[in-house]
C-alpha cells in the first residue's frame, strides 16, 4: 500500500495569510479525512470527504477551512486566514474497502 | 461523542520488559485502532481489531467489545519501540469513518 505523502512538511506562515496544505498522491480510496494535532493534545477529528463531498466535519472545521480534490489523485485543505491558535501537525489519512487507516506524513503548520 | 482514555499517560521500561497499554472508551464502538507516533510526528496504524486478539511480531493487541477495554503489549521490550502509542475508536455500527483519539501513552524503553 503507498503511503500517503503531505507537502510541504512544514510551514511557517505569518497570521491572517491563507495557507494550502497538501496530500498526495492519492489513489482510489473510499474515505479521506483531514485530522490535526495541537502540540501536546491528542488528534483531533477536522472533515472527512466521500465521493467528492465533505461527509462530515467537526466544529473545529468552520467557514475559515475548506477541502477540495482539485484534479482527482490531490487533496488539499485550505485555511482562508490563518490563526495562531491553527499552529498544528496536519494529517490527512485515506481509508480502503478493507477499513483500514493510512496516514500521511503530516504537514506542521506554525502560524507566527 | 466518544470518550478515549488511556492509561498510563507515561511508561518507561529497561529493555526486554513486558510492556502493557491500556485504552477504554465510554460508547459502544464496532473496531478499534492501535496507532503508534514517531518523534518526528507520523502515525502509522499498528492494528485494527473489532474482537479477540491479533499479533505482529512482538506486538500484541487484545479487546473486549462489551468490556470496552483494549490493551496493547509489547514483549521483549527495545529502545526502537519508544513512541506514543495512540489507540482510536469508530462509532458504534461503523467501520467507515471517523476515529476518535486517545490522548496517548508516550512509551520510553531504556537499554
Amino acid at each position: 500500500e503507498p503511503e500517503v505523502t503531505q507537502t510541504p512538511s512544514h510551514q511557517v506562515t505569518q497570521m491572517g495569510q491563507e495557507v494550502i496544505l497538501r496530500c498526495v498522491p492519492i489513489s482510489n480510496h473510499l474515505y479521506f479525512y483531514w485530522y490535526r494535532q495541537i502540540l501536546g493534545q491528542k488528534v483531533e477529528f477536522l472533515v472527512s470527504f466521500y465521493n467528492n463531498e465533505i461527509s462530515e466535519k467537526s466544529e473545529i472545521f468552520d467557514d475559515q477551512f475548506s477541502v477540495e480534490r482539485p484534479d482527482g489523485s490531490n487533496f488539499t485543505l485550505k485555511i482562508r486566514s490563518t490563526k495562531l491558535e491553527d499552529s498544528a501537525m496536519y494529517f490527512c489519512a485515506k481509508q480502503g474497502i478493507d477499513y483500514g487507516y493510512t496516514f500521511g506524513s503530516g504537514t506542521r503548520l506554525t502560524v507566527v | 461523542k466518544n470518550e478515549v482514555e488511556q492509561s498510563p499517560q507515561n511508561l518507561t521500561a529497561q529493555e526486554g520488559e513486558f510492556i502493557t497499554i491500556n485504552c477504554s472508551y465510554s460508547v459502544g464502538i464496532s473496531a478499534l485502532h492501535w496507532l503508534q507516533q514517531h518523534p518526528g510526528g507520523g502515525i502509522v496504524s499498528l492494528f485494527m481489531l473489532s474482537s479477540g486478539k491479533k499479533k505482529h511480531g512482538r506486538l500484541i493487541a487484545t479487546i473486549n467489545i462489551q468490556e470496552k477495554h483494549s490493551s496493547l503489549h509489547i514483549t521483549a521490550s527495545h529502545p526502537r519501540d519508544s513512541a506514543v502509542y495512540i489507540c482510536a475508536v469508530f462509532s458504534r455500527g461503523s467501520t467507515l469513518g471517523r476515529l476518535y483519539f486517545g490522548r496517548g501513552t508516550q512509551l520510553t524503553v531504556w537499554p
